[in-house]
């Protein structure tokens, strides 16, 4: 059964703090994403990254920036929070897909984490 | 771009009655299609996918149709329960892609 875990479920920040929000899979998945989600505008993806150390910007990756050092931790990175980054954080992970296996393309997503910058 | 649109944001159906979500995509590239089922406070969770190469595919209660011509899919849900009440989310991938696209969202409410 995959397990994605996220280092807090609420989060309380201060405009201009450093914000860090970390997610760890134990499925030994290649894929990691990080999403944020907002009414009426579904998952809107900020980052991801195919392998240790290697990341692409997503559709939203402005003010946000992302680390992975170990294949089961991704960490996402609010350099100076705003106000306008208050939403539900969701991280996901997915294995491989090697060809025609469209079933590897299942994410399974992690519980959330539910920031608000005052 | 909106490339997957979910264009009804909420759905009202009786308990024990069919729920059918809607939704539409627009890059004909895509190959594989996903339901996802979101609960308040909680992260999505996989609920039912299907591959460009088949039109229907069911598990329980649940059956999602493609109609490739119409880049249209549709989740049915037979019959309903109080515990469908969610946020369903459709996804698509194209092979290799390796990332989902999704819509924004339909909330449906069952009724008892």
């Amino acid at each position: 059964d995959v397990k994605v875990t996220q280092s807090s479920r609420y989060l309380v920040k201060r405009t201009g703090e450093k914000v860090f929000l970390e997610c760890v899979q134990d499925m030994d998945h290649e894929n990691m994403f990080w999403y944020r989600q907002d009414p009426g505008l579904g998952l809107r993806l900020i980052y991801f990254s195919y392998d240790v150390k290697m990341k692409e910007k997503g559709d939203i990756p402005e003010g946000y920036s992302v680390s992975r050092e170990k294949k089961e931790r991704f960490s996402l990175i609010l350099e100076s929070a705003s106000t306008n980054q208050t939403s539900m954080y969701l991280c996901a992970s997915s294995s491989r897909t090697g060809g025609i296996l469209a079933e590897q393309e299942t994410q399974y997503f992690g519980p959330g984490t539910r920031l608000l910058v005052l | 771009d909106q490339q997957v649109k979910q264009n009804s944001p909420s759905l009202s159906v009786q308990e024990g009655r069919i729920s059918i979500l809607n939704c539409d995509y627009t890059n004909s590239m895509f190959d594989y299609f996903l339901w996802y089922k979101k609960y308040p406070a909680e992260g999505p969770t996989f609920l039912i996918s299907i591959s460009s190469i088949k039109d229907k595919n069911e598990d329980g209660r649940f059956t999602v149709f493609l109609n490739k011509s119409a880049k249209h899919l549709s989740l049915h849900i037979v019959p309903s329960q109080p515990g469908d009440s969610a946020v369903y989310f459709c996804a698509a991938s194209s092979q290799g892609a390796q990332k989902l696209v999704f819509g924004q969202g339909t909330r449906l409410t069952i009724n008892p």
